[in-house]
Protein backbone atom coordinates (compact mmCIF):
# COMPACT_ATOMS: atom_id res chain seq x y z
CA UNK A 1 0.00 0.00 0.00
CA UNK A 2 2.11 3.11 -1.21
CA UNK A 3 -0.32 5.88 -0.37
CA UNK A 4 0.69 8.69 -3.23
CA UNK A 5 4.02 8.39 -5.00
CA UNK A 6 5.69 11.17 -7.09
CA UNK A 7 8.00 11.12 -9.63
CA UNK A 8 10.73 12.25 -10.11
CA UNK A 9 12.37 13.28 -6.22
CA UNK A 10 14.34 15.50 -7.88
CA UNK A 11 14.98 17.84 -11.20
CA UNK A 12 17.20 20.56 -12.62
CA UNK A 13 15.46 22.20 -15.77
CA UNK A 14 16.92 25.13 -17.98
CA UNK A 15 14.80 28.03 -18.19
CA UNK A 16 12.15 27.29 -21.40
CA UNK A 17 12.29 23.29 -20.69
CA UNK A 18 9.12 21.51 -19.93
CA UNK A 19 8.59 18.76 -17.90
CA UNK A 20 5.76 16.57 -16.11
CA UNK A 21 5.65 15.95 -12.82
CA UNK A 22 3.73 12.76 -11.95
CA UNK A 23 1.79 11.69 -9.01
CA UNK A 24 -0.18 8.15 -8.37
CA UNK A 25 -2.28 7.29 -5.38
CA UNK A 26 -3.45 3.73 -4.79
CA UNK A 27 -6.18 4.55 -2.25
CA UNK A 28 -9.46 5.19 -4.45
CA UNK A 29 -9.26 8.49 -3.53
CA UNK A 30 -11.64 10.94 -5.11
CA UNK A 31 -9.73 14.07 -4.66
CA UNK A 32 -6.25 14.95 -6.06
CA UNK A 33 -4.70 18.23 -5.20
CA UNK A 34 -1.10 19.83 -6.58
CA UNK A 35 0.79 22.26 -4.36
CA UNK A 36 3.95 24.10 -4.01
CA UNK A 37 6.04 24.49 -0.75
CA UNK A 38 8.30 27.83 -0.81
CA UNK A 39 10.58 28.67 2.68
CA UNK A 40 8.35 31.30 4.34
CA UNK A 41 5.35 31.15 2.70
CA UNK A 42 3.83 27.92 3.36
CA UNK A 43 2.11 25.29 1.34
CA UNK A 44 0.32 27.02 -1.93
CA UNK A 45 -2.25 25.25 -3.95
CA UNK A 46 -1.82 24.98 -7.44
CA UNK A 47 -4.35 23.08 -9.20
CA UNK A 48 -6.74 20.41 -8.00
CA UNK A 49 -8.94 17.90 -9.11
CA UNK A 50 -12.33 16.20 -7.72
CA UNK A 51 -12.45 13.58 -9.94
CA UNK A 52 -11.16 11.92 -12.92
CA UNK A 53 -11.86 14.22 -15.71
CA UNK A 54 -12.47 17.21 -14.00
CA UNK A 55 -9.71 19.89 -13.26
CA UNK A 56 -9.78 23.33 -11.31
CA UNK A 57 -7.04 26.32 -10.70
CA UNK A 58 -6.71 26.94 -7.24
CA UNK A 59 -4.29 30.14 -5.62
CA UNK A 60 -1.16 30.04 -7.96
CA UNK A 61 -2.08 28.28 -11.13
CA UNK A 62 -0.49 30.38 -13.82
CA UNK A 63 2.53 28.50 -16.02
CA UNK A 64 1.21 25.01 -14.70
CA UNK A 65 -1.31 22.99 -16.50
CA UNK A 66 -2.73 19.84 -14.92
CA UNK A 67 -4.86 16.71 -16.19
CA UNK A 68 -6.33 13.54 -14.82
CA UNK A 69 -7.37 11.16 -17.10
CA UNK A 70 -7.33 8.81 -14.97
CA UNK A 71 -8.76 8.45 -11.28
CA UNK A 72 -5.77 6.97 -10.01
CA UNK A 73 -3.03 9.80 -11.77
CA UNK A 74 -2.66 13.65 -11.58
CA UNK A 75 -0.25 15.20 -13.94
CA UNK A 76 1.24 18.21 -13.43
CA UNK A 77 3.66 19.73 -16.23
CA UNK A 78 6.02 22.82 -16.42
CA UNK A 79 4.96 24.01 -20.35
CA UNK A 80 8.19 26.47 -19.90
CA UNK A 81 10.12 26.28 -16.80
CA UNK A 82 10.94 29.71 -15.23
CA UNK A 83 13.03 30.56 -12.21
CA UNK A 84 10.41 31.21 -10.00
CA UNK A 85 8.98 28.26 -10.20
CA UNK A 86 12.05 26.86 -8.48
CA UNK A 87 10.19 24.72 -5.44
CA UNK A 88 8.89 21.71 -3.51
CA UNK A 89 6.32 20.63 -5.21
CA UNK A 90 3.74 18.48 -3.23
CA UNK A 91 0.80 15.68 -4.62
CA UNK A 92 -1.85 15.36 -2.11
CA UNK A 93 -5.20 13.03 -1.94
CA UNK A 94 -7.89 12.62 -0.27
CA UNK A 95 -11.87 11.49 0.18
CA UNK A 96 -14.41 13.70 -0.69
CA UNK A 97 -14.99 15.04 2.72
CA UNK A 98 -11.08 15.53 3.94
CA UNK A 99 -11.72 16.00 7.52
CA UNK A 100 -12.22 12.80 8.49
CA UNK A 101 -8.69 11.03 7.33
CA UNK A 102 -7.30 14.34 6.05
CA UNK A 103 -5.14 14.51 3.10
CA UNK A 104 -2.07 11.87 1.82
CA UNK A 105 0.39 13.50 0.69
CA UNK A 106 3.42 12.44 -1.69
CA UNK A 107 7.34 13.03 -0.08
CA UNK A 108 7.44 15.79 -2.68
CA UNK A 109 9.59 16.85 -6.13
CA UNK A 110 12.10 19.34 -5.35
CA UNK A 111 12.43 21.35 -8.89
CA UNK A 112 15.46 23.74 -9.59
CA UNK A 113 15.54 25.98 -13.04
CA UNK A 114 18.10 27.71 -13.45
CA UNK B 1 -5.64 36.80 0.12
CA UNK B 2 -3.91 35.94 3.42
CA UNK B 3 -7.00 33.85 5.30
CA UNK B 4 -4.74 32.37 8.00
CA UNK B 5 -1.53 33.50 9.76
CA UNK B 6 0.53 32.00 11.66
CA UNK B 7 3.02 32.81 14.58
CA UNK B 8 5.53 32.21 15.33
CA UNK B 9 7.60 31.70 12.21
CA UNK B 10 10.01 29.70 14.24
CA UNK B 11 10.10 28.09 17.44
CA UNK B 12 13.29 26.52 19.89
CA UNK B 13 12.13 24.30 23.23
CA UNK B 14 14.20 22.32 25.76
CA UNK B 15 13.55 19.05 26.12
CA UNK B 16 10.52 18.75 28.13
CA UNK B 17 8.97 21.94 27.93
CA UNK B 18 5.78 23.43 26.16
CA UNK B 19 5.88 24.12 22.78
CA UNK B 20 2.75 26.65 21.74
CA UNK B 21 1.70 27.35 18.11
CA UNK B 22 -0.78 29.84 17.42
CA UNK B 23 -3.56 30.46 14.66
CA UNK B 24 -5.11 33.13 13.49
CA UNK B 25 -7.94 32.99 10.66
CA UNK B 26 -10.44 35.45 9.25
CA UNK B 27 -13.23 33.60 7.57
CA UNK B 28 -15.88 33.05 10.54
CA UNK B 29 -17.54 30.07 8.35
CA UNK B 30 -14.38 27.41 8.69
CA UNK B 31 -15.55 24.85 10.95
CA UNK B 32 -12.78 22.01 11.23
CA UNK B 33 -9.38 23.46 12.46
CA UNK B 34 -6.83 20.90 11.61
CA UNK B 35 -2.56 20.41 12.27
CA UNK B 36 -0.66 18.93 10.01
CA UNK B 37 3.41 18.15 10.91
CA UNK B 38 5.99 17.77 8.63
CA UNK B 39 9.47 16.43 8.99
CA UNK B 40 11.90 17.55 6.48
CA UNK B 41 12.12 15.61 3.45
CA UNK B 42 8.43 14.39 3.52
CA UNK B 43 5.11 15.41 2.96
CA UNK B 44 3.19 16.93 5.46
CA UNK B 45 0.77 14.46 7.37
CA UNK B 46 -2.35 15.10 10.02
CA UNK B 47 -1.50 15.22 13.22
CA UNK B 48 -4.99 16.41 15.06
CA UNK B 49 -8.14 18.18 14.33
CA UNK B 50 -10.72 20.19 16.05
CA UNK B 51 -14.57 21.05 15.70
CA UNK B 52 -16.05 24.05 16.79
CA UNK B 53 -18.23 22.96 18.93
CA UNK B 54 -15.81 21.84 21.80
CA UNK B 55 -12.94 24.50 22.91
CA UNK B 56 -10.37 22.00 23.79
CA UNK B 57 -9.21 18.30 22.57
CA UNK B 58 -6.37 17.03 23.60
CA UNK B 59 -4.55 13.24 21.97
CA UNK B 60 -1.66 12.20 23.87
CA UNK B 61 0.71 15.27 24.48
CA UNK B 62 -0.91 17.30 21.38
CA UNK B 63 -3.91 19.69 22.75
CA UNK B 64 -5.65 21.84 20.29
CA UNK B 65 -7.29 25.10 22.10
CA UNK B 66 -10.03 26.57 20.34
CA UNK B 67 -11.23 30.20 20.32
CA UNK B 68 -14.46 30.94 18.38
CA UNK B 69 -14.59 34.81 19.38
CA UNK B 70 -11.23 35.46 18.44
CA UNK B 71 -11.01 33.81 15.72
CA UNK B 72 -7.89 32.11 16.69
CA UNK B 73 -6.60 28.15 17.62
CA UNK B 74 -3.37 26.76 19.14
CA UNK B 75 -1.87 23.54 19.50
CA UNK B 76 0.08 22.74 22.19
CA UNK B 77 2.87 20.06 22.43
CA UNK B 78 3.17 18.86 26.16
CA UNK B 79 6.65 17.37 27.18
CA UNK B 80 8.42 17.99 23.86
CA UNK B 81 10.69 15.80 22.59
CA UNK B 82 13.21 16.06 20.08
CA UNK B 83 11.32 13.69 17.64
CA UNK B 84 8.76 16.33 17.70
CA UNK B 85 11.11 18.95 15.82
CA UNK B 86 9.68 19.51 12.40
CA UNK B 87 7.45 22.25 10.61
CA UNK B 88 3.45 22.75 11.52
CA UNK B 89 0.75 23.92 10.17
CA UNK B 90 -2.52 25.37 10.50
CA UNK B 91 -5.13 24.78 8.12
CA UNK B 92 -8.55 25.79 9.23
CA UNK B 93 -11.51 24.84 6.51
CA UNK B 94 -15.13 23.35 5.92
CA UNK B 95 -15.87 19.91 7.32
CA UNK B 96 -19.23 19.32 4.30
CA UNK B 97 -16.57 19.86 1.44
CA UNK B 98 -12.83 19.75 2.98
CA UNK B 99 -11.50 20.37 0.24
CA UNK B 100 -8.70 23.05 -1.27
CA UNK B 101 -7.15 23.17 2.36
CA UNK B 102 -5.66 26.82 2.71
CA UNK B 103 -1.93 26.48 4.89
CA UNK B 104 -0.80 28.36 7.32
CA UNK B 105 2.91 29.71 6.94
CA UNK B 106 4.02 26.99 8.87
CA UNK B 107 5.97 26.81 12.54
CA UNK B 108 9.45 25.64 12.19
CA UNK B 109 9.86 23.45 15.80
CA UNK B 110 13.14 22.85 17.02
CA UNK B 111 13.32 20.54 20.23
CA UNK B 112 16.59 20.72 21.89
CA UNK B 113 17.83 17.34 23.45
Amino acid sequence: NAGVTQTPKFRVLKTGQSMTLLCAQDMNHEYMYWYRQDPGMGLRLIHYSVGEGTTAKGEVPDGYNVSRLKKQNFLLGLESAAPSQTSVYFCASSYRTATIYGYTFGSGTRLTVV
Amino acid sequence: QQQVKQSPQSLIVQKGGISIINCAYENTAFDYFPWYQQFPGKGPALLIAIRPDVSEKKEGRFTISFNKSAKQFSLHIMDSQPGDSATYFCAPNFETSGSRLTFGEGTQLTVNP
